[in-house]
């Protein structure tokens, strides 16, 4: 069974920085891309960004909205992938979604939620 | 970047009946849109990919047909447990994956 679970989330003021983990069992995760979907409170879905997997060199591309913000990474030797926020914005707090990337979302972890407030 | 827009953003249909939901795409995507279901506190669900093909586990109530700019999920005969919020995803442009802004499926 294909589990994707979101850890790293919480409340963080204006300005700092946060770490969220995603971490993948049921599949093998070294084949595949993996994207983070964030979700505002009471709003809809907003990609975030991508990384591929080996064969496609680990690229990575991002929304314009978090470009130069945001880092994405994996560690295939884990089956984690990552999402590194700085200089976060309270227009960021939203509910993190890692996804695997098919083109279309065919599983989805829980999420985490992000507040960011001073 | 490509504008995703789902019609009506509220649909109230009673148990039993037929829904019909709507996306539009501001240039073609060819076939390459999807469905999720959301419920409140929950993750999406994919429920549709390639514009028609159901996902794993999906019931056969849901369809979903269109191409190029014009799209439609059709739920057959409503569940008590169909009541969720709907979007469509487009991922033509791979660059950029967009949402539509999502229809709420109210009971009536």
């Amino acid at each position: 069974e294909v589990q994707l679970v979101e850890s790293g989330g919480g409340l963080v003021q204006p300005g700092g920085s946060l770490r969220l983990s995603c971490a993948a069992s049921g599949f093998t995760f070294s084949d595949h891309y993996m994207d983070w979907v964030r979700q505002a409170p009471g709003k809809g879905l907003e990609w975030v960004g991508r990384t591929r997997n080996k064969a496609n060199s680990y690229t990575t591309e991002y929304a314009a909205s978090v470009k130069g913000r945001f880092t994405i990474s994996r560690d295939d030797s884990k089956n984690s992938l990552y999402l590194q926020m700085n200089s976060l914005k309270t227009e960021d707090t939203a509910v993190y979604y890692c996804a695997r990337d098919l083109s279309y979302y065919d599983h989805w972890g829980q999420g985490t939620l992000v507040t960011v407030s001073s | 970047e490509i504008v995703m827009t789902q019609s009506p953003a509220t649909l109230s249909v009673s148990p039993g009946e037929r829904a019909t939901l709507s996306c539009r795409a501001s240039q073609s995507v060819s076939s390459n849109l999807a469905w999720y279901q959301q419920k409140p506190g929950q993750a999406p669900r994919l429920l549709i990919y390639g514009a028609s093909t159901r996902a794993t586990g999906i019931p056969a109530r849901f369809s979903g047909s269109g191409s190029g700019t014009e799209f439609t999920l059709t739920i057959s005969s409503l569940q008590s447990e169909d009541f969720a919020v709907y979007y469509c995803q487009q991922y033509n442009n791979w660059l950029l994956y967009t949402f539509g802004q999502g229809t709420k499926l109210e009971i009536k």
